[in-house]
């Protein structure tokens, strides 16, 4: 069964302390990404990596960090250098081939209490 | 900066209708255009993706680009109350090495009443 999985599906955490959100996908796309969306906002850019050892920072990078250290697995670590952390998380991955288009996973809920 | 705007909405039309969505964008040189419906509390799911000037069909769904004036939109004929979610508009390429990104706006919501 391909695709993307996110874990967990919510997450509750205290204020000041980090939390890793999972992102993994069998789909064998070379590209992945982390969004932020916030309630009636689009998807705004966090971290993105086109191949395994590489990422680049989108829009919104500070308080976040990542690693990709294989090509299935895309892990965004939300820092208490975050000021607004609470929000839905997104992991997609992208086929270099045709179509050139981005996929996405279901998501995590992150509150920070 | 690029940008992607879109009516936030609420789009109300009635079952069977056409429902038109719209989004234009900034940066002349982006070149390819795309359609997600995200259901509420859902991730969003790609509908639609068009890269030329002209219509694009696909089932009940179709895009529009019309580069020169910076805009795209999506039809939804004989709407569906099962349509009803946010549609969001994304656009790639363009200047700033954004061939690997997209940027989104902040989506459109449609409701379809029976």
């Amino acid at each position: 069964d391909g695709g993307i999985t996110q874990s967990p599906k919510y997450l509750f955490r205290k204020e000041g302390q980090n939390v890793t959100l999972s992102c993994e996908q069998n789909l064998n796309h070379d590209a992945m990404y982390w969004y932020r969306q916030d309630p009636g906002q689009g998807l705004r850019l966090i971290y993105y990596s086109q191949i395994v050892n590489d990422f680049q920072k989108g829009d919104i990078a500070e308080g976040y960090s990542v690693s990709r250290e294989k090509k299935e697995s895309f892990p965004l670590t939300v820092t208490s250098a975050q000021k607004n952390p609470t929000a839905f998380y997104l992991c997609a991955s992208r086929n270099s081939m045709s179509p050139d288009t981005q996929y996405f996973g279901p998501g995590t809920r992150l509150t920070v209490l | 900066q690029k940008e992607v705007e879109q009516n936030s909405g609420p789009l109300s039309v009635p079952e069977g209708a056409i429902a038109s969505l719209n989004c234009t964008y900034s940066d002349r040189g982006s070149q390819s255009f795309f359609w997600y419906r995200q259901y509420s509390g859902k991730s969003p799911e790609l509908i639609m993706f068009i890269y030329s000037n002209g219509d694009k069909e696909d089932g009940r769904f179709t895009a529009q680009l019309n580069k020169a004036s910076q805009y795209v939109s999506l039809l939804i004929r004989d709407s569906q109350p099962s349509d009803s979610a946010t549609y969001l508009c994304a656009v790639k390429g363009g200047s700033g090495g954004s061939n690997y990104k997209l940027t989104f706006g902040k989506g459109t919501l449609l409701t379809v009443n029976p």
